[in-house]
């Protein structure tokens, strides 16, 4: 049970290419999140997905595109990079309980330089 | 939308004393609110979280304190040690169950000293 992997760990683009972060979750949970974190900022929320099927936008969802490819894996793609989107990424998956929302387990996250 | 600030951006004390860090909400339907220690380079995980029908939670050395009138929560750290060194995000939810959607307050790096 690896809970939540993501790929890559680090990757270095030039502005203007294109990427794709991927994530995955063997916990069988519905939910799938994609947050940015950025030294004194916290943690951002780029898009989610609630469930197989959907995806909305979250505070920060300029610049960045997902896909919910089934209920395991939730990918964020960059288009065409900018330096403003140098970051850490993280994908994260929360559990759900009957008395409401539980613990959101994130993965290790990527390391994203745009250069 | 909701907005969480957190308070201090940095906290240094001595080993074997207490810490406190402060998170203000804005949305009052807010009903969840975990606390997620970072160690650098590590990914956030879980160390506590409170619900909105309570108003105080303890594990061993941690505690959180919930006033929903005033829309502010509170982590306690007690008997500090330097493995308690890290950023701390304090969050928070209003959404349904299995959605999980959460607002971040700014971090909060403690630093303890040996």
């Amino acid at each position: 049970n690896a809970g939540v992997t993501q790929t890559p760990k680090f990757q270095v683009l030039k502005t203007g290419q294109s990427m794709t972060l991927q994530c995955a979750q063997d916990m069988n949970h519905n939910s799938m999140y994609w947050y940015r974190q950025d030294p004194g900022m916290g943690l951002r929320l780029i898009y989610y997905s609630a469930s197989e099927g959907t995806t909305d936008k979250g505070e920060v969802p300029n610049g960045y595109n997902v896909s919910r490819l089934n209920k395991r894996e939730f990918s964020l793609r960059l288009e065409s990079a900018a330096p403003s989107q140098t970051s850490v990424y993280f994908c994260a998956s929360p559990s759900g309980t009957s008395g409401g929302v539980s613990e959101q387990y994130f993965g290790p996250g990527t390391r994203l330089t745009v250069t | 939308g909701e907005n969480v600030e957190q308070h201090p951006s940095t906290l240094s004390v001595q080993e074997g004393d207490s810490a406190v860090i402060k998170c203000t909400y804005s949305d009052s339907a807010s009903n969840y609110f975990p606390w997620y220690k970072q160690e650098l380079g590590k990914r956030p995980q879980l160390i506590i979280d409170i619900r909105s029908n309570v108003g105080e939670k303890k594990d061993q050395r941690i505690a959180v304190t919930l006033n929903k009138t005033a829309k502010h929560f509170s982590l306690h750290i007690t008997e500090t040690q330097p493995e308690d060194s890290a950023v701390y995000f304090c969050a928070a939810s209003k959404t349904p169950r299995n959605t999980g959607k959460l607002i971040f307050g700014q971090g909060t790096t403690l630093q303890v000293k040996p």
